[in-house]
């Protein structure tokens, strides 16, 4: 099993770029989420989704996009990128609503100019 | 004032050194307390889980939950280098459907 992917690894933008941020999992878990490390602050949840079809907002939901088509993928999109979005963003799965048992995938480094 | 404090730390001790990582809390609610440990660019990864009340331990770990004072700790014995690294607490609810919520992380350096 590969785990959760994350991809790209790196990403630099310019204010107002779009772009979407990939994960997949190939454990076949219900629930995914995505969570943003900023210095200071440990990790924050932007959106999550306990099932394919079902998403929900996290903390910091503001400026990003998230759908569930699949149960393998919950891809992130930055509508308009701002460089208060730079961060190191990490998408997470679990299996049902074992919550301690999330595993965390390779994270993307995300800089916004 | 966040729902999950946590010391950033850094904090920095000598090779077999006993460690003390703690998190305070503010939501009675919370029944579930994780403890994830995370190197440099990497992803965190689980090291402990506990649910409600009580004792934990694997090991050289060890991890304690206070919920009628609202805290948690993490205790690492016989500190070794390859503990170097960021311990962030986690803690969610029965009924937040599937929110989990992080401490700020406390980076944790074992000197040989």
């Amino acid at each position: 099993n590969a785990g959760v992917t994350q991809t790209p690894k790196f990403q630099v933008l310019k204010t107002g770029q779009s772009m979407t941020l990939q994960c997949a999992q190939d454990m076949n878990h219900e629930y995914m989420s995505w969570y943003r490390q900023d210095p200071g602050m440990g990790l924050r949840l932007i959106h999550y989704s306990v099932g394919a079809g079902i998403t929900d907002q996290g903390e910091v939901p503001n400026g990003y996009n998230v759908s569930r088509s699949t149960t393998e993928d919950f891809p992130l999109r930055l509508l308009s990128a701002a460089p208060s979005q730079t961060s190191v963003y990490f998408c997470a799965s679990s299996y049902g609503t074992a919550l301690y048992e999330q595993y965390f995938g390779p994270g993307t480094r995300l800089t916004v100019t | 004032q966040k729902e999950v404090e946590q010391d950033p730390g850094p904090l920095s001790v000598p090779e077999g050194a006993i460690v003390s990582l703690n998190c305070t809390y503010s939501n009675s609610a919370f029944q579930y307390f994780m403890w994830y440990r995370q190197y440099s660019r990497k992803g965190p990864e689980l090291l402990m889980y506990t649910y409600s009340s009580g004792n934990k331990e694997d090991g050289r770990f060890t991890a304690q939950v206070d919920k009628s004072s609202k805290y948690i700790s993490l205790f690492i014995r016989d500190s070794q280098p390859s503990d170097s690294a960021t311990y962030l607490c986690a803690m969610s609810a029965d009924n937040q459907g599937g929110k989990l919520i992080f401490g700020q992380g406390t980076e944790l350096s074992v000197k040989p």
